[in-house]
């Protein structure tokens, strides 16, 4: 059994810039969740995918976009980076929006410059 | 009533002892409970959760305990180990609907063992 990845591990940017990041889900598992932590807090929803569309979302504005593939893999899109972007991003993969557990992947830590 | 607070903000304990982290929750339609351990540079790994239908899970060292009238729970680390130190976040969510298992986390503990 696959765990959950995600890439980059590390990425650097310049404010205004445009970022993708990837995520690639435990094996079987159907729904992709994302999650920002900035440093010394704990992870803070942005959204979820089930089955290729968005649901729910948390209070992030739309320049934070997602997409889900048919295998499941994920993107997070963010747009017109900020410098408060500067966080690490999370993916956290289940197996259906009716089951509990959700298995992080190691982050992609994102410095906005 | 998404809010979960955790507590202490740090904790020093030495090894052989009890660890003791607490949160409380205001939002009574949770019903999933899990504690998360996150070592510094990797994502949080699922150690233990419960469902408000218990008021006690173990497992090994570690245990959950679980007031639903209090909207408390806590986790307990027996013998602790230098290994366990780490930063440990509660969370809290709901199983089904448009937004399900959204987790709401606390704001994290950070534990050290001391040898």
């Amino acid at each position: 059994e696959t765990g959950v990845t995600q890439s980059p591990t590390h990425l650097i940017k310049t404010r205004g810039q445009q970022v993708t990041l990837r995520c690639s889900s435990q094996s079987g598992h159907n729904t992709v969740s994302w999650y920002q932590q900035a440093l010394g807090q704990g992870p803070q929803f942005i959204f979820q995918y089930y089955r290729e569309e968005e649901n729910g979302r948390g209070n992030f504005p739309p320049r934070f976009s997602g997409l889900q593939f048919p295998n499941y893999s994920s993107e997070l899109n963010v747009n017109a980076l900020e410098l408060d972007d500067s966080a690490l991003y999370l993916c956290a993969s289940s197996s259906g929006t009716s089951s509990y557990e959700q298995y992080f992947g190691p982050g992609t830590r994102l410095t906005v410059t | 009533q998404q809010q979960v607070k955790q507590s202490p903000q740090s904790l020093i304990v030495q090894k052989g002892g009890i660890s003791i982290i607490n949160c409380a929750y205001e939002n009574t339609a949770f019903d999933y409970f899990p504690w998360y351990q996150q070592f510094p540079g990797k994502g949080p790994a699922l150690l233990i959760a419960i469902r408000p239908d218990v008021s006690e899970k173990k497992e090994g060292r570690f245990t959950i305990s679980f007031n639903k009238s209090a909207k408390q729970f806590s986790l307990h680390i027996m013998d602790s180990q230098p290994g366990d130190s780490a930063t440990y976040f509660c969370a809290a969510s709901k199983r089904g609907g448009v937004g399900a298992q959204k987790l709401v986390f606390g704001q994290g503990t950070r534990l050290t063992i001391n040898p």
